[in-house]
């Protein structure tokens, strides 16, 4: 099962807006409005920031986004601040009821 | 508040088992499906498998179908993962999530046990 494509990094300066994108496929993110994005600090176990493409869990900030165009669904975070650097990760329901997730992005707040 | 807690981790050699548990509290537990994530040793996340709320429907990557079997016991509040065949591939740090593979995305997550298959 082929991982979804997620750039390896992305950075920002404080206060800067940051997208990340998740490139799959017509079986997976262009197919299913399931795709969510997991926030992973050093050490620490995942925290959901989105799911079903654009919906916030409650107690998750405001400045987290999620949207999805064709094959590709995108994070946004604006007004970046130093606590949000961490791996990003998405992942979509798959045709054939599996899940797959994208290998993982590295936001730097420069 | 939701707790997953997960136990069972360890070391075995190649080809050993191990089953991995994750008790759940906090929530109604048979209203929820419930998956295992895994997390090799500096990569990425990996989804494994998932189980619906009555135990009914379970769902497997390839990587672990016909080698791993999951289970949950709504009577209390556990659900299990039964890993057999084990290979070096399969050490990780093991997650256990509340949620399915569609709706709602993965809300809870435990801390992990690692497994270390070594030889």
């Amino acid at each position: 099962q082929s991982a979804l494509t997620q750039p390896a990094s992305v950075s920002g300066s404080p206060g800067q807006s940051i997208t990340i994108s998740c490139t799959g496929t017509s079986s997976d993110v262009g197919g299913y409005n399931f795709v969510s994005w997991y926030q992973q600090h050093p050490g620490k176990a995942p925290k959901l920031m989105i799911y079903e493409v654009s919906n916030r869990p409650s107690g998750v900030s405001n400045r987290f986004s999620g949207s999805k165009s064709g094959n590709t669904a995108s994070l946004t975070i604006s007004g970046l601040q130093a606590e949000d650097e961490a791996d990003y990760y998405c992942s979509s329901y798959r045709s054939r009821g599996t899940l797959v997730f994208g290998g993982g992005t590295t936001v730097t707040v420069l | 508040e939701v707790q997953l807690l997960e136990s069972g981790g360890g070391l075995v050699q190649p080809g050993g088992s191990l089953r991995l548990s994750c008790a759940a509290s906090g929530f109604t537990f048979s209203s929820y499906s419930m998956t295992w994530v895994r997390q090799a040793p500096g990569k990425g996340l990996e989804w494994v498998s998932t189980i619906s709320g009555s135990g009914g429907d379970t769902y497997y990557a390839d990587s672990v179908k016909g080698r791993f079997a999951i289970s949950r016991d709504n009577s209390r509040n556990t659900f299990d993962l039964q890993m057999n065949s084990l290979r070096a591939e399969d050490t990780a740090v093991y997650y256990c999530a509340k949620g399915g593979i569609t709706v709602d995305g993965f809300q809870d997550w435990g801390q992990g046990t690692l497994v270390t298959v070594y030889s």
